[in-house]
């Protein structure tokens, strides 16, 4: 299986930039898609998809959110961060069965 | 609009068998498929197993001996079926829509969750 890491957690001021990684255990990546996607799960919630194929928003997003990444390091960037978005930031990937997820990312307001 | 919702006995005795229907409205199971995502008391998120929009099936090795699931497309609905439930299945359980994006697939709406404690 594929193995995805990622901090467990980061502190960050309102109104600067959340730097969130996410690193796989092999290439997600193939010569036409990077296949990573980022979800977002706010306390007593179930996730909501954010970030699809790496870098493409999903509906309804706000355009603070961004992703980028290839191969086996992708990141999702909240730039700024607001305080809705105290959450936990999971990655998964689709490059393989089966599609596994990260240990999610906490974000917190310092 | 697209939703999808879990229900099933919130609480099972040990040794027995748990049965969770997810209930979609908004899109077609022979468009789309479904998996199944569970989340144990403050941890983080644990693929179970997805049936495709053609019906094929793919499970978490780690639970194929005891999971099962299948659908009725007349209904709308997707059934999971775990056998032998031990302590450590109590979690969240959703059911989540996957989409296919030409060679890419995610998981772009989910349901709310039904809470499944399993007791000793």
């Amino acid at each position: 299986d594929i193995v995805l890491t990622q901090s467990p957690a980061l502190a960050v001021s309102l109104g600067q930039r959340a730097t969130i990684s996410c690193r796989a255990s092999q290439s997600v990546s193939t010569s036409s898609y990077n296949l990573m996607h980022w979800y977002q799960q706010k306390p007593g919630e179930q996730p909501k998809l954010l970030i699809y194929d790496a870098s493409n928003l999903a509906s309804g997003i706000p355009v603070r959110f961004s992703g980028s990444g290839s191969g086996t390091d992708f990141t999702l960037t909240i730039n700024p961060v607001q305080a809705d978005d105290i959450a936990t930031y999971y990655c998964q990937q689709s490059r393989e069965l089966p599609p596994t997820f990260g240990s999610g990312t906490k974000l917190e307001i310092k | 609009q697209v939703q999808l919702k879990e229900s099933g006995p919130v609480l099972v005795q040990a040794s027995e068998t748990l049965s969770l229907t997810c209930t979609v409205s908004g899109f077609s199971l022979t468009n789309y498929g479904v998996i199944w995502v569970r989340q144990p008391p403050g941890k983080g998120l644990e693929w179970m197993g997805i049936i495709w929009r053609n019906g094929n099936t793919d499970y978490n090795s780690a639970l194929k001996s005891r999971l099962s699931i299948n659908r009725d497309t007349s209904k709308s609905q997707v059934f999971l079926k775990m056998n032998s439930l031990q302590t450590d299945d109590t979690a969240i359980y959703y059911c989540t829509r996957v989409r296919i994006n030409y060679g890419s697939y995610y998981f772009d709406y989910w349901g709310q969750g039904v809470m499944v404690t399993v007791s000793s």
